[in-house]
This record gives structure tokens, C-alpha cells and sequence, in this order.
């Protein structure tokens, strides 16, 4: 049972745009910056947005972040095949001591 | 540019010990946090343990505390994971990570290297 919470699946067609969404409370997102991970097939995770919706040098504008209260979401426009990933939220978690916390996980299919 | 390079992975029968070690370069390692971080066959990621760049503090995940130790040589430019009573539930994949800076995100991923759990 993971800390933050996301939908196991999503899909969408290509050029589709796609949201995913990963919930968690006052003690992680609610006080913390978040951050998305996109995991291509067997490949190690990759930083994809950070302090919210902030995007690395590299990362196309079609990937997009957002926060509100205790609830974060990854948005994707013009979907294309190579998006096909494991999708993952982080952030801060301070209830206990200072550990990081990761999402379930979300599995894009691009149809 | 940021490379890091994880090795000491291998098969280990319960109750054993396994030392993993990251190589890290193309940035000053002294100057950054670094993690630990595991994915189980098929599963999600799990965070294992962090250290504060200069080694001060380290934090673990409830599921390795007592059991993992995480510590770092900024003279070597070098991340460990010591693993003590090993279970079969910590088959994973285990991958070293950079933060951006002082409680900030994990930015720079290792390779991962393999821990195997079995009799």
C-alpha cells in the first residue's frame, strides 16, 4: 500500500491528451513539492517534472504538472507511442522522520 | 555529464549479507544527497534509504531499518548499501539516485543492479 495514491491504468489514443492523477495528505503533498518519474520498459526512471511543474532541460512542453492542496496531477498532450510508460509521483514525507514516498505507479497505454 | 554506476548486486540465500556500491561522477558528489531506491519484480518503486551529502544524517524506510545501512565516501565519489538479513522479499532491482539539492528531488538514476533473495 503505497503512501500516495495513483489510478493503475490509464490509456488514451494517440495525439489524445491524458491526465494522472496521485493523492496524499498534508504530511507529503499537502506541504511538499512534487515531482513525476516516467519509467520506459526496463529502463531506470527518469525525472520528468519537479517543484510541481517545473520540466528538466530535455523534457517537450507536452508533458505538464500541477498541484492543489493535497493532490498533484501529470498531464500529457499529443500523445505518442514511444509515452508508453510506468508514470510514478514523489515527494517529502515528514509524519515520522524525513523519508521520500512514491506512488503506486501508473501504466499508460497509448492505443 | 551526471553518471552513476551500480554494482555489487548478485544471489544471496536468506539471512545473508550484500554490499552494493555506486560509482558516481560528473558532478561533485560531496555536495549532494543521494538515495537508494527498489523495484521488485513487476512492482512499483519503493524508496530504501537517503543520506545528506555530507553523511550527517541518513534515513531509512521502515522495511530495512535495523537491516540496511546506507553510508557514503566523499573521497571516493562512492555510495553504499549494506545489507544485512537479507529476506526474500528484498528481490529487487536496486537503483542509486542523486537529489537536486537539500530536500529537494531525485534527479540522476543509476542502471540498477540485481538483488536476488534465494535458496
Amino acid at each position: 500500500q503505497s503512501v500516495l495514491t495513483q489510478p493503475p491504468s490509464v490509456s488514451a489514443a494517440p495525439g489524445q491528451k491524458v491526465t494522472i492523477s496521485c493523492s496524499g495528505s498534508s504530511s507529503n503533498i499537502g506541504n511538499n513539492y512534487v515531482s513525476w518519474y516516467q519509467q520506459l520498459p526496463g529502463t531506470a526512471p527518469k525525472l520528468l517534472i519537479y517543484d510541481n511543474n517545473k520540466r528538466p532541460s530535455g523534457i517537450p512542453d507536452r508533458f505538464s504538472g500541477s498541484k492543489s492542496g493535497t493532490s498533484a496531477t501529470l498531464g500529457i498532450t499529443g500523445l505518442q507511442t514511444g509515452d508508453e510508460a510506468d508514470y510514478y509521483c514523489g515527494t517529502w514525507d515528514s509524519s515520522l522522520s524525513a523519508n521520500w514516498v512514491f506512488g503506486g505507479g501508473t501504466k499508460l497505454t497509448v492505443l | 555529464q551526471v553518471q552513476l554506476v551500480e554494482s555489487g548486486g548478485g544471489v544471496v540465500q536468506p539471512g545473508g549479507s550484500l554490499r552494493l556500491s555506486c560509482a558516481a561522477s560528473g558532478f561533485t558528489f560531496s555536495s549532494y544527497g543521494m538515495h537508494w531506491v527498489r523495484q521488485a519484480p513487476g512492482k512499483g518503486l519503493e524508496w530504501v534509504a537517503f543520506i545528506r551529502y555530507d553523511g550527517s544524517n541518513k534515513y531509512y524506510a521502515d522495511s530495512v531499518k535495523g537491516r540496511f545501512t546506507i553510508s557514503r565516501d566523499n573521497s571516493k565519489n562512492t555510495l553504499y548499501l549494506q545489507m544485512n538479513s537479507l529476506r526474500a522479499e528484498d528481490t529487487a532491482v536496486y537503483y542509486c539516485a542523486k537529489d537536486l539539492g537539500q530536500w529537494r528531488p531525485l534527479d540522476y538514476w543509476g542502471q540498477g543492479t540485481l538483488v536476488t533473495v534465494s535458496s
